[in-house]
């Protein structure tokens, strides 16, 4: 067990609809990352949020939306899903900034069908 | 952003040393370099992380020469189970911003 803990560890839902994966950073640690990988492109960072603000953004679509809420958990939110947006999405957290080295957790295998 | 390149993929017999290395040119004066292993279907594992020098903990050494352009990753008496991918990054961002970016990775593979 990492200490950062992802839910759900398995979805599957149609094209066009809308989900939400959750993300428990480890105790204490300030920072959240989300990240995608898809067997065709690794690991695509998406974005990062410390202490309840963005801090960093990576090639996130806009159909794509995330936020870190006051107890620190993050939530990335997916909408009009698309078949490409099967993946597997990773959270990281870290203690904050780029030195610090990131834990993550086991993910969430997203299937759209 | 600094960026790295390291082999697609490296083999290895059971028991052997394993020494992977990355290049990163354009290391910025306050980048730390770090390592991660990954399994299938499972999240990046933090191996190791040095500035300069050598560093070792109890999985891994990580040798950095002086000009930190490029750093090796050794992994001592390899088994089956160290089979994974390995990633060598350099911090991207400054204060508490940060997005590591993961290249392709080594992919080493360990036969008996």
């Amino acid at each position: 067990d990492s200490g950062v803990t992802q839910t759900p560890k398995h979805l599957i839902t149609a094209t066009g609809q809308r989900v939400t994966l959750r993300c428990s950073p480890r105790s204490g640690d300030l920072s959240v990352y989300w990240y995608q990988q898809s067997l065709d492109q690794g690991l695509q960072f998406l974005i990062q949020y410390y202490n309840g603000e963005e801090r960093a953004k990576g090639n996130i679509l806009e159909r794509f939306s995330a936020q870190q809420f006051p107890d620190l958990h993050s939530e990335l939110n997916l909408s009009s899903l698309e078949l490409g947006d099967s993946a597997l999405y990773f959270c990281a957290s870290s203690v904050g900034g780029p030195n610090y080295g990131y834990t993550f957790g086991s993910g969430t295998r997203l299937t759209v069908v | 952003l600094a960026k790295t390149t390291q082999p697609i993929s490296m083999d290895s017999y059971e028991g052997q040393e394993v020494n992977i290395t990355c290049s990163h040119n354009n290391i910025a004066t306050n980048d730390y370099i770090t390592w991660y292993q990954q399994f299938p279907s499972q999240g990046p594992r933090f191996i190791i992380q040095g500035y300069k020098t050598k560093v070792t903990n109890e999985v891994a050494s990580l040798f950095i020469p002086a000009d930190r352009k490029s750093s090796t990753l050794s992994l001592p008496r390899v088994s089956l189970s160290d089979t994974a991918v390995y990633y060598c990054l350099v911090g991207e961002g400054s204060g508490t911003a940060s997005k590591l970016t993961f290249g392709t990775g080594t992919r080493l593979q360990v036969t008996l």
